[in-house]
């Protein structure tokens, strides 16, 4: 049964810090990995994708890495923003599952003006 | 393109009633999942629709169900309502092709008293 944890589970930095988030995942046989951002009382909205085959993904201040063989994603934000406090989502899609995400239970980021 | 859209955003029911709540597909989209989120069990996968026909299904009692049109728009319901029924329903939606990524709706938030 895949499983999913993110480390740590909440986090507090000043603004301007770099900072990694963590994401382990239990089965290597994953499709691909996808990070999200969720702020409060919100849905979901989706940060990269990164196929199985691939190794990093990026998009602006976020870098997303992938190992698959050692189960585990990070998430690195470049210069952090009071604007990037958000509980912040990994989820792993199954290749022979279609569409169903396996979430980790998130990481509360807060980031201090 | 518009978003992902669920409506109602909010409900609040009593114990042993029925709820539908809906969700309309970014356009183009024919793959629909829904997620119960709780404070204690994360993110959880409910179903997953594709062309009208149940594609996948997670771990949940015969009381959550759910349904798909020809114009891709989806519908669960909940029948004979539980306090633990209380959470945010998500539905996602993306193509077919199960390398791209998921979208997310804002949600509906269900208060079963």
């Amino acid at each position: 049964k895949q499983e999913v944890t993110q480390i740590p589970a909440a986090l507090s930095v000043p603004e301007g810090e770099n900072l990694v988030l963590n994401c382990s995942f239990t089965d290597s046989a994953i499709y691909n990995l996808q990070w999200f951002r969720q702020d409060p009382g919100k849905g979901l909205t989706s940060l990269l994708l990164i196929q199985s085959s691939q190794r990093e993904q990026t998009s602006g201040r976020l870098n997303a890495s992938l190992d698959k063989s050692s189960g585990r994603s990070t998430l690195y934000i470049a210069a952090s923003q009071p604007g990037d406090s958000a509980t912040y989502l990994c989820a792993v899609r199954l290749g022979n599952q279609g569409g169903k995400l396996i979430f980790g239970q998130g990481t509360e980021l807060s980031v201090k003006p | 393109k518009a978003g992902v859209t669920q409506t109602p955003r909010y409900l609040i029911k009593t114990r042993g009633q029925q709820v539908t709540l809906s969700c309309s597909p970014i356009s183009g989209h024919r793959s629909v999942s829904w997620y119960q989120q709780t404070p204690g069990q994360g993110l959880q996968f409910l179903f997953e629709y594709f062309s009208e026909t149940q594609r996948n299904k997670g771990n949940f009692p015969g009381r959550f169900s759910g349904r798909q049109f020809s114009n891709s728009r989806s519908e669960m319901n909940v029948s004979t309502l539980e306090l633990g029924d209380s959470a945010l329903y998500l539905c996602a939606s993306s193509t077919r092709d199960v390398q791209e990524t998921q979208y997310f709706g804002p949600g509906t938030r269900l208060l079963v008293l």
